[in-house]
């Protein structure tokens, strides 16, 4: 059964701090993998990864997969209050299954 | 402006009265899914469609319907709806990908706040 796990799943930092989120996940057919953000209204998109190995990067936030060992990591460096959200990965195939996500408060 | 668009925003209804939610986008994509979100349950996909006349069960599909009669239309119907079924509900749609290519992002609607009472 496919299954996408992500961690943790509430974190709590001060401005500045980095952060780490994972993702792992077991899904058949596996094309890509996407992460988003989601405040309080529907969730907008941040990144895709199709590729092992290559990091993508937004500003502040930067992201890779890893393909052999199932999973995904979403880093935010320097963070700001900005940055407070539910953090959402989700593996791509016919039926585009999300993780649980991870709660980011980050604090003054 | 590309979007995706869901009516109503927010429906109080009670046990049984059957009621639509609807979804509609307008960037000729095939694929449109929906998905309900409840707290510490993250987003679960209800039903999906790849094209027009092409829907499959997600993770969650008791109690619910839907129909792809159109590209762009792809509305969720609960027959009978219960408590249990209160919750957030997202339509999001996308490109389908071609053989060896790869889905792009999904866009999302902005959500239907459903309370069954």
């Amino acid at each position: 059964e496919d299954k996408v796990v992500q961690s943790p799943l509430s974190l709590v930092v001060h401005e500045g701090d980095t952060v780490t989120l994972n993702c792992s996940y077991e899904v058949t057919n596996f094309r890509s993998l996407l992460w988003y953000k989601q405040e309080k209204k529907a969730p907008t998109f941040l990144f895709m990864l199709t590729s092992s190995g290559i990091e993508k990067k937004s500003g502040r936030l930067s992201s890779i997969l890893d393909k052999k060992e199932l999973f995904s990591i979403l880093n935010i460096t320097a963070t700001q209050t900005g940055d407070s959200a539910v953090y959402l990965c989700a593996p791509n195939n016919n039926d585009m299954r999300f993780g649980a996500g991870t709660r980011l408060t980050v604090k003054p | 402006e590309a979007q995706v668009t869901q009516n109503p925003r927010y429906l109080i209804t009670v046990t049984g009265k059957k009621l639509t939610v609807t979804c509609s986008q307008n960037m000729n994509h095939e694929y449109m899914s929906w998905y309900r979100q409840d707290p510490g349950l993250g987003l679960r996909q209800i039903y999906y469609s790849m094209n027009v006349e092409v829907t499959d069960k997600g993770d969650v599909p008791e109690g619910y319907k839907v129909s792809r009669k159109e590209k762009r239309n792809f509305p969720l119907i609960l027959e009978s709806p219960s408590p249990n079924q209160t919750s957030l509900y997202f339509c999001a749609s996308s490109l389908f990908p071609t053989s060896g290519s790869t889905y792009n992002e999904q866009f999302f609607g902005p959500g239907t706040r459903l309370t069954v009472l």
